[in-house]
């Protein structure tokens, strides 16, 4: 079946510091990637996403490739800010499949001035 | 637009007791689900629906009940609450825009059953 696996946090960076958050996904297909946001205490935001192979979302300084070769949507970011500290979620949905989402387990980071 | 709006915002509940938790959207979306969060599990799908009258089962279905009278509210039950439903619970919306859905998360309800 369909499944999202990321990198086990959590992780403390230095402000400044390079991010990068592993994602690796099962599917058929051809799924939609997506990175989602959680600040502490809120739901979760859309980060940024992809809809197919090679295509490169981005948003607030956060970057990530949608690699079918590899099926990996890793995230990353070139300069944290400690604004950027929250929990992170992959997650994955095939087109037509409604309400069909898949998870990761979440991503905590914690940015350090 | 308010989005996607839930209540309440915490509730404690005791054993066998039932409740609903509230959800509403104003952006016409036909889709709307229900998760819970917990710790290490990322989210998991409880129950979700397409369009008004047709609702469906997700992961995480038991002892949880759903029904979708209009595009609006999809309000989840509990109908007799037990410890292990102590939870997050999110509910999201999309809109069905040629596969390319993107969910829209209310603010959350925690729940604590004792």
């Amino acid at each position: 079946g369909d499944s999202v696996t990321q990198m086990e946090g959590p992780v403390t960076l230095s402000e400044e510091a390079f991010l990068t958050i592993n994602c690796t996904y099962t599917a058929t297909g051809y799924p939609s990637l997506f990175w989602y946001v959680q600040y502490p205490g809120e739901g979760l935001q859309l980060l940024l996403k992809a809809t197919k192979a090679d295509d490169k979302g981005s948003n607030k300084g956060f970057e990530a490739t949608y690699r079918k070769e590899t099926t990996s949507f890793h995230l990353e970011k070139g300069s944290v800010q400690v604004s950027d500290s929250a929990v992170y979620f992959c997650a994955l949905t095939r087109p037509y499949t409604g309400n069909q989402f898949y998870f990761g387990t979440g991503t905590s980071l914690t940015v350090i001035p | 637009n308010a989005g996607v709006t839930q209540t309440p915002k915490f509730q404690v509940l005791k054993t066998g007791q039932s409740m609903t938790l509230q959800c509403a959207q104003d952006m016409n979306h036909e889709y709307m689900s229900w998760y819970r969060q917990d710790p290490g599990m990322g989210l998991r799908l409880i129950h979700y629906s397409v369009g008004a009258g047709i609702t469906d089962q997700g992961e995480v279905p038991n002892g949880y009940n759903v029904s979708r009278s209009t595009t609006e509210d999809f309000p989840l039950r509990l109908l007799s609450a037990a410890p292990s439903q102590t939870s997050v619970y999110f509910c999201a919306s999309s809109s069905r825009t040629g596969g390319e859905e993107t969910q829209y998360f209310g603010p959350g309800t925690r729940l604590l059953v004792l």
